[in-house]
C-alpha cells in the first residue's frame, strides 16, 4: 500500500497570498496518477486536479498541480476567501487507492 | 447534472448490520464504476470499496474485507454497501463517488454525494 504524507498539516495565510503544499508518496506513483481534492466543513470532497497537473472541469486556473514519482505539489496562486479549506491528495496508480491525511489552509 | 444521494445511515450496535444506498441521476449509471469512501469524525478520507460499471469486479480495503460488501443495481441506478459485523471503528460519514473513468482516470472520484453518517455504538 502506498502511504501519502502531506505537509504542512496546517497553513496559515492571508487572502491574496500564494499557498504551496506537498504530498509525498512512500513509493513511486504510477504514471503520475495523483489527484487533489478540496473539502469544506460539512461538504463532500471536490475533485480539483487529476494526473498530477490537469485541472478538473470548472476548476479555476488559480489551482495548479505539479510533480512526479514520489513528490507532488498543489499551488494556489492567490488565495480567495472560498479557498480556505482542507486539501487531500490521493494516488490511484496502485490499489488500494490511498489518501494523504490532509492540509488545512486557514485564514491568518 | 450529476447527483448522488446516499441514505441508510444511523446508529447501530456493534456486531449488527446496516445497508447503505446511493441513488444516482444525471448520467448513465451503468457506464461508470463507483466507489464508497468514508471519513471518521474529524479525520481524513479512507477509500472503502469500488465496483466496476457492470458489477463484475469489486475491490475492498483490507480494513473492511469480509465484512462490507459493495453491489449495484443498474436497473435502479443504485449503489449499495452491505455492512455486517460492524465495529466502533466503522463510525464515519460514508460517501459514494462516481469513478472518473476515461475522463479523469480509474480510481478517482469525480462526483461525490453528500454522505450518510453511520455511528456504531452500544
Amino acid at each position: 500500500e502506498i502511504v501519502l504524507t502531506q505537509s504542512p498539516g496546517t497553513l496559515s495565510l492571508s487572502p491574496g497570498e500564494r499557498a504551496t503544499f506537498s504530498c509525498r508518496a512512500s513509493q513511486s506513483v504510477n504514471s503520475r496518477y495523483l489527484a487533489w481534492y478540496q473539502q469544506k466543513p460539512g461538504q463532500a470532497p471536490r475533485l480539483l486536479i487529476y494526473g498530477a497537473s490537469s485541472r478538473a472541469t470548472d476548476i479555476t486556473d488559480r489551482f495548479s498541480g505539479s510533480g512526479s514519482g514520489t513528490d507532488f505539489t498543489l499551488t494556489i496562486s492567490r488565495l480567495e476567501p472560498e479557498d480556505f479549506a482542507m486539501y487531500y491528495c490521493q494516488q490511484y496508480g496502485s490499489s488500494p487507492w490511498t489518501f494523504g491525511q490532509g492540509t488545512k489552509v486557514e485564514i491568518k | 447534472q450529476v447527483q448522488l444521494v446516499e441514505s441508510g445511515g444511523g446508529v447501530v450496535q456493534p456486531g449488527r448490520s446496516l445497508r447503505l444506498s446511493c441513488v444516482a441521476s444525471g448520467f448513465t449509471f451503468s457506464n461508470y464504476g463507483m466507489h464508497w469512501v468514508r471519513q471518521a469524525p474529524g479525520k481524513g478520507l479512507e477509500w472503502v470499496a469500488d465496483i466496476w460499471y457492470d458489477g463484475s469486479n469489486k475491490h475492498y480495503a483490507d480494513s473492511v474485507k469480509g465484512r462490507l460488501t459493495i453491489s449495484r443495481d443498474n436497473s435502479r441506478n443504485t449503489l449499495y454497501l452491505q455492512m455486517n459485523s460492524l465495529r466502533a471503528e466503522d463510525t464515519a460519514v460514508y460517501y459514494c463517488a462516481r469513478d472518473g473513468g476515461n475522463d479523469y482516470g480509474y480510481g478517482i472520484g469525480d462526483h461525490w454525494g453528500q454522505g450518510t453518517l453511520v455511528t456504531v455504538s452500544s
